[in-house]
């Protein structure tokens, strides 16, 4: 079974810093990957996907991720975040044909200093 | 505007009722999901549909049930024997079979329940 770890359960960084958080996730083979991200008391929202090709996603927001095999990781990175940005963020593994059954990691707060 | 609905935003019930939550979707999506939510933790998947009239439990689906009648609308019931009933509940719906597997879900803003 497919499982997904986000080693950081909080991370805090100063606005127009640059951001990385990381996810890892056990898979046999090559999965699909999520990562979305959650305001307070709302739903979530997808930044973006990564099902094949090449390796950099480019999302919303200006956020990208890195789908490294070797790494079994799908990091989601930014390079100068806004005090906006200051959410929960999930990364989410699927697994190839018909409808999705994701896993989620169990997410990343992120807080932005002023 | 397409989307997906959920009502209401938030649910107080006294323990030991059950209680139906709403999820209704214009997306013309084949498939559709529920997911509850702890404090701390990743969401959980309850159950899925991935046609009218069938669906399957997912990984927490014990003291909860479903129903899926029409293509837009999966309404969960959160029944008496759900001995923590206490969270946040999202509903999801992707466009499911066809796809040729590279199906992507899409959230509504959620239900808050809480049991008195």
């Amino acid at each position: 079974a497919q499982s997904v770890t986000q080693p950081d359960i909080h991370i805090t960084v100063s606005e127009g810093a640059s951001l990385e958080l990381r996810c890892n996730y056990s898979y046999g083979a090559t999965p699909y990957l999520f990562w979305y991200v959650q305001s307070p008391g709302q739903g979530l929202q997808l930044l973006l996907k990564y099902f094949s090709g090449d390796t950099l996603v480019q999302g919303i927001k200006g956020f990208e991720a890195e789908f490294k095999r070797s790494q079994s990781s799908f990091n989601l990175r930014k390079p100068s975040v806004h005090w906006s940005d200051a959410a929960e963020y999930f990364c989410a593994v699927g697994t190839p044909g018909g409808a999705q059954k994701l896993v989620f990691g169990q997410g990343t707060r992120l807080t932005i200093n002023p | 505007d397409g989307g997906i609905t959920q009502s209401p935003k938030y649910l107080f019930r006294k323990e030991g009722q059950n209680v139906t939550l709403s999820c209704e979707q214009n997306l013309n999506h084949d498939a559709m999901y529920w997911y509850r939510q702890d404090p701390g933790q990743g969401l959980r998947l309850i159950y899925y549909s991935q046609i009218v009239n069938d669906f399957q439990k997912g990984d927490i689906a014990e003291g909860y049930s479903v129903s899926r009648e029409k293509k837009e609308s999966f309404p969960l019931t959160v029944t008496s024997a759900q001995k923590n009933p206490t969270a946040f509940y999202l509903c999801a719906s992707s466009p499911g079979v066809g796809t040729s597997g590279r199906d992507t879900q899409y959230f509504g803003p959620g239900t808050r329940l809480t049991v008195l």
